[in-house]
């Protein structure tokens, strides 16, 4: 069975700190890892990882993936309050029937002014 | 502008009715899916389907059943089997090939259904 472990499961900090969110698992045939945002509503994508070491960067978000350890970082630097939200990791594993993810519980962040 | 979009935003059913949430894309995307949400958690997997006229369990399929007849919908039934059925559901497309790792799976904004 695939697992998806987030944590810290929430975090509050003050705008301008930089918040580390982790994400490990355990999966069979592993295709991708992706991170989202969600806010109420429908989860916004933020990165899709597919190989070890090469970090992803957009913004003040950046993330990275550690194949061997089976980990996954995403960082925020210099937070504000509107990167309060709920922070999806998933992971991509393949089946004869298809790829499909599974998610963990998710990081709450709080980011207070 | 290419998307997903879900409806009803709100649903309300009385216990023992079957409904029935509505999920369409035009992103020309093969796959789809349906997730659902409690308060406080992540997304579970309900069914998906890769392709038209078939589709797969998920995690918590009982008491759920889909269609796919054409690829651009995926409807979801909640039948009165499903004994706790409120929750927040969302639908989800993606493409194996192309700008993938640039968009994921793309979700629509959901429906939150409550039994009443």
């Amino acid at each position: 069975e695939d697992k998806v472990v987030q944590s810290p499961l929430s975090l509050v900090v003050h705008e301008g700190d930089t918040v580390t969110l982790n994400c490990s698992y355990e999966v069979t045939n592993f295709r991708s890892l992706l991170w989202y945002k969600q806010e109420k509503k429908a989860p916004t994508f933020l990165f899709m990882l597919t190989s070890s070491g090469i970090e992803k960067k957009s913004g003040r978000l950046s993330s990275i993936l550690d194949k061997k350890e089976l980990f996954s970082i995403l960082n925020i630097t210099a937070t504000q309050t509107g990167d309060s939200a709920v922070y999806l990791c998933a992971v991509e594993r393949v089946k004869t029937s298809g790829s499909r993810l599974t998610f963990g519980e998710g990081t709450q962040l709080t980011v207070n002014p | 502008d290419g998307g997903i979009t879900q409806s009803p935003k709100y649903l309300f059913r009385k216990e023992g009715q079957n409904v029935t949430l509505s999920c369409e894309q035009n992103l020309n995307h093969d796959a789809m899916y349906w997730y659902r949400q409690d308060p406080g958690q992540g997304l579970r997997l309900i069914y998906y389907s890769q392709i038209v006229n078939d589709f797969q369990k998920g995690d918590i399929a009982e008491g759920y059943s889909v269609s796919r007849e054409k690829k651009e919908s995926f409807p979801l039934t909640v039948t009165s089997a499903q004994k706790n059925p409120t929750a927040f559901y969302l639908c989800a497309s993606s493409i194996d090939r192309g700008d993938r790792l640039r968009y994921g799976y793309t979700f629509g904004s959901g429906t939150r259904l409550t039994v009443v």
